[in-house]
C-alpha cells in the first residue's frame, strides 16, 4: 500500500499563485493518474483536476495540475487567487487494489 | 445531470451493521461506463475510499475494510448499497456515494451530499 502526503495548510494573498504538493510514498507517481478535489466548508468535494492535468468543464484555467517523477509528487497550482478558492484540497490516486486520498491541504486566501 | 442521494440511519450502535443506500437519478447504475463508490470522511478529517461496484456486480474494496464491507447494486431500483458490519466509534463519519468519471474507476466526478453516521450506544 502507499500514502499521499500533502502540506497541512498553505496561505497566499488574492491575485497571487499557490502550489500544493502531493508526494507518493511508494510506487511511481507517473504509474497511475492523480486527481485533485476541492471541498468548501459544508459541501461535498468537487473535481478540479483529473488524470494529472485535465480540467473538467466549468473549472477555470487558473487551476492546473502536473506530476514530477524526480520528486515522485503531483502538484496543484492555482493562479490569480480569489477568495472563493479558499477551501480544502485533496489529491487522490490508486493502485491495483486501492484508492488513496492525501490528508488534505487547507488553503487560506488572505 | 446525475444526482446521488444517500439514505440510511444516522445512528448505529457499536457492533451493529450499517446499511446505507444511494439512489441515482439522471443516470443509470446499469451503464457499463461508470463505477459506483462509497467514500467516507471522519469529522474534521480526510477522505477514505470504502469500495466500488460495477453494474455487473463486480466489486473492489479498501483492503483495510474488506473483511467488514459489502457493496451491492439493485438495477431495478437504480440504487447501490453499502453494508459495514461490526461498527465501532472509529466508523463515525460522513458517508458519500459517488459516480466515477466516464470510462474510469479512479476519478470521482459526482458526489452525493453525504449522510452523517454516528456510532454510539
Amino acid at each position: 500500500n502507499f500514502m499521499l502526503t500533502q502540506p497541512h495548510s498553505v496561505s497566499e494573498s488574492p491575485g497571487k499563485t499557490v502550489t500544493i504538493s502531493c508526494t507518493r510514498s511508494s510506487g511511481s507517481i507517473a504509474s497511475k493518474f492523480v486527481q485533485w478535489y476541492q471541498q468548501r466548508p459544508g459541501s461535498s468535494p468537487t473535481t478540479v483536476i483529473y488524470e494529472n492535468n485535465q480540467r473538467p468543464s466549468g473549472v477555470p484555467d487558473r487551476f492546473s495540475g502536473s506530476i514530477d517523477s524526480s520528486s515522485n509528487s503531483a502538484s496543484l497550482t492555482i493562479s490569480g487567487l480569489k477568495t472563493e478558492d479558499e477551501a480544502d484540497y485533496y489529491c487522490q490516486s490508486y493502485d491495483s487494489s486501492n484508492q488513496v486520498f492525501g490528508g488534505g491541504t487547507k488553503l487560506t486566501v488572505l | 445531470q446525475v444526482q446521488l442521494q444517500e439514505s440510511g440511519p444516522g445512528l448505529v450502535k457499536p457492533s451493529e451493521t450499517l446499511s446505507l443506500t444511494c439512489t441515482v437519478s439522471g443516470g443509470s447504475v446499469s451503464s457499463g461506463s461508470y463505477f459506483w463508490s462509497w467514500i467516507r470522511q471522519s469529522p474534521g478529517k480526510g477522505l477514505e475510499w470504502i469500495g466500488y461496484i460495477y453494474y455487473t456486480g463486480n466489486t473492489n474494496y479498501n483492503p483495510s475494510l474488506k473483511s467488514r464491507v459489502t457493496i451491492s447494486v439493485d438495477r431495478s431500483k437504480n440504487q447501490f448499497s453499502l453494508r459495514l458490519n461490526s461498527m465501532t466509534a472509529a466508523d463515525t463519519a460522513l458517508y458519500y456515494c459517488t459516480k466515477s468519471r466516464w470510462g474510469t474507476y479512479y476519478a470521482f466526478d459526482f458526489w452525493g451530499q453525504g449522510t452523517l453516521v454516528t456510532v454510539s450506544s
